[in-house]
């Protein structure tokens, strides 16, 4: 089986950086993906990791330790925008993508 | 594009009804997928297919069944609904499943009384 394992909160203010970690355990592994869900909308897609290291897009990086079945999505120059559920998952080849229960974050002023 | 379209959008049902939610996509992906998502609970994988005609099991399949008898469409049936299957559900697709994207729909908030 599967599993991945992510804080259930996280809290900041406007302007700080937050990282928001996860651990997995699989079979097969392929990378991790993060996805970001605003209260009651549909899941959107932030970013995949296949191979170690950081990726970055904009305020938002990536990195993933294949060797420490360990991820994080770090969150740079918070806005209250970015208040939001944050999902790591894992996509397994052939089956289907499996999702953590999910990190909500809060951004104050 | 219209990307994924769950219908409806919101139901109530009374225990032991049927119903069927539908998904389309129009990106001419190969996967296809149905989740439930609960308070604290994430998104749990229901059912999935890998392609037109073929269907799997995914964490929590009890309770439903699926068909994709069409690539581009993915239905999900509640043939006796319970209370426990209260819960909204999200469609969602692919080209595959790794380092490929999956597109979600709106959702569809069901609640059965």
């Amino acid at each position: 089986g599967q599993s991945l394992e992510q804080p259930s909160e996280v809290t900041a203010v406007e302007g700080a950086i937050v990282q928001i970690n996860c651990t997995y355990q699989t079979s097969g592994f392929y990378g991790l993906s993060w996805y970001q869900q605003h209260d009651g909308g549909a899941p959107t897609f932030l970013s995949y990791n296949a191979l170690d290291g950081l990726e970055e897009t904009g305020r938002f990086s990536s990195f993933l330790s294949r060797s420490d079945s360990y991820g994080y999505l770090l969150l740079q120059e918070l806005q209250m925008k970015d208040s939001a559920s944050y999902f790591c998952a894992v996509p397994q080849a052939g089956t289907a993508l499996i999702f953590g229960k999910g990190t909500t974050l809060s951004v104050s002023s | 594009n219209a990307g994924v379209t769950q219908t409806p959008k919101f139901r109530v049902l009374k225990t032991g009804q049927s119903m069927t939610l539908l998904c389309a996509q129009d990106m001419n992906h190969e996967y296809m997928y149905w989740y439930r998502q609960d308070p604290g609970m994430g998104l749990r994988l229901i059912h999935y297919s890998v392609g037109e005609g073929t269907t799997a099991k995914g964490e929590v399949p009890d309770g439903y069944n699926v068909s994709r008898l069409k690539k581009q469409n993915f239905l999900l049936g509640l043939e006796s609904a319970a209370p426990s299957q209260t819960s909204v559900y999200f469609c969602a697709s692919s080209y595959g499943t790794e380092n490929t994207e999956a597109f979600f729909g709106q959702g569809t908030r069901l609640t059965v009384v």
